[in-house]
């Protein structure tokens, strides 16, 4: 298994608080995804990390933020966290060595957010 | 458009039987990449097969084994002699120019397989 551990794996918040998600990998690899899910949505991107300090937006990037300081850590943070952002977020990462259509990506166990 | 489309929310299958998942994509490009993942009720994504568009051949990993169209723009899942621990969801997901080759995936089918 991919080495790839997200924190918290469960987390309750409040409308209108700050919450970061943490993705640390062990494996080296150079790019770094956050997707949420959502029931009917499958999985959709949020933002992704091409290197250290290297990051751009997913297709449902609108009120969060990233941040990549460490090849290892990948930082997801929800400003003011509202009731449509809770969901089951996905860590994902890939070693940038296949082709850009073959490269498949190892995922983290998931956290599951709740915003009240 | 929806990229990726998978038609069937829910389906069933007799233990041992054969299933095939559907997933249609929509792609101008003549390179892209098609992938399957299963998610079990544990939560975790796991790759199950790939299918490059150049490919000649139908990707096969054990049991499973990938139904590519291209006329047809389709990117079938056959899992053979299924097994109650194939009870999952399934997701087919697709790179290609138009996302910036970023992995972009359907709604899921979940899969119940009954004994």
């Amino acid at each position: 298994d991919a080495g790839i551990t997200q924190s918290p794996r469960h987390k309750v918040t409040e409308t209108g608080t700050p919450v970061t998600l943490r993705c640390h990998q062990t494996e080296n690899h150079r790019y770094m995804y956050w997707y949420r899910q959502d029931p009917g949505h499958g999985l959709r991107l949020i933002h992704y990390s091409y290197g250290v300090k290297d990051t751009d937006k997913g297709e449902v990037s609108d009120g969060y933020s990233v941040s990549r300081s460490k090849t290892e850590d990948f930082l997801l943070t929800l400003e003011s966290a509202t009731s449509s952002q809770t969901s089951v977020y996905f860590c994902a990462i890939s070693n940038g060595q296949g082709s850009l259509t073959n490269e498949k990506l190892f995922f983290g166990s998931g956290t599951q957010l709740s915003v009240l | 458009a929806q990229k990726i489309t998978q038609t069937q929310p829910g389906m069933f299958v007799q233990e041992k039987e054969a299933v095939t998942l559907d997933c249609t994509y929509d792609t101008s490009d003549p390179s892209y990449g098609l992938f399957w993942y299963k998610q079990p009720s544990s939560g975790e994504m796991i790759f199950l097969i790939y299918q490059g568009s150049y490919d000649q051949q139908n990707a096969t990993e054990g049991r499973y084994s990938l139904n590519f169209q291209k006329a047809r723009k389709s990117a079938n899942l056959v899992i053979s002699a299924s097994q109650l621990g194939d009870s999952a969801m399934y997701f087919c997901a697709m790179r290609d120019v138009d996302s910036s080759y970023k992995l972009i995936f359907g709604s899921g089918t979940r899969l119940l397989v009954r004994p």
